[in-house]
């Protein structure tokens, strides 16, 4: 089936650091991949949809010159959160669609744990 | 204001009990999917109800569209450890390509 693969799982990072996070669709090509980021005990917020060979479309109060996101190709985007605090510490998770139907399946990584010191 | 609403926000029960879970919310959506997500990991979809009134069931989840399409139900029977994590309602807002969670139910089944 549908796999989507997050990188790294767990990362730890000094403040005023940045941090890669890598979001791939491994036997599907996914023009469109969404990050979201869940705080304790809270449920997933949309971030920014990353959409390949474009700009990415951040939601309302989402800086994004703090959040970067890269989507190269067909199978890769990439996150990065520049200049690091602790209060950007969360769970990040990218998902993508196996079809072009807003209705179609959306499969989910699982999750990269940021923490920030 | 959140667009969907999970109720209980918490619920611990004995293996064995029947328990049902809601999502709510005053709009009215084309259709309403429904996930677990266990701890640390990403969210897995679970189902996808489409037409008002429908009932799909998968094993031991009953899951239901409400009739004016504004709210749906999960109940599970029988609940077993393997059921615990955090059972999540979504929506896809407006139209587009975008999901929408609401707060979600913690479930904990206790042996």
């Amino acid at each position: 089936g549908a796999v989507v693969s997050q990188h790294p799982s767990r990362v730890i990072c000094k403040s005023g650091t940045s941090v890669k996070i890598e979001c791939r669709s491994l036997d599907f090509q996914a023009t469109t991949m969404f990050w979201y980021r869940q705080f304790p005990k809270q449920s997933l917020m949309l971030m920014a949809t990353s959409n390949e060979g474009s700009k990415a479309t951040y939601e309302q109060g989402v800086e994004k010159d703090k959040f970067l996101i890269n989507h190269a190709s067909l199978t890769l985007s990439t996150l990065t959160v520049t200049s690091a605090h602790p209060e950007d510490s969360s769970f990040y998770i990218c998902s993508a669609r196996t079809g072009l139907h807003h209705n179609s399946p959306l499969h989910f990584g699982n999750g990269t744990r940021l923490t920030v010191t | 204001t959140q667009l969907l609403e999970q109720s209980p926000q918490f619920l611990s029960i004995q293996e064995g009990e029947n328990l049902t879970v809601y999502c709510n919310s005053s709009s009215v959506f084309s259709s309403l999917q429904w996930y677990r997500q266990e701890p640390g990991e990403g969210p897995v979809l679970l189902v996808t109800v489409v037409t008002g009134g429908e009932v799909k069931k998968l094993k031991r989840l009953t899951f239901q569209f409400g009739d004016a399409r504004k709210d749906s139900s999960l109940h599970i029977t029988a609940a077993q450890p393997g059921d615990t994590g955090l059972y999540l309602c979504a929506v896809s807002q407006g139209g587009s390509e975008k999901l929408v969670f609401g707060k979600g139910t913690k479930l904990t089944v206790n042996p």
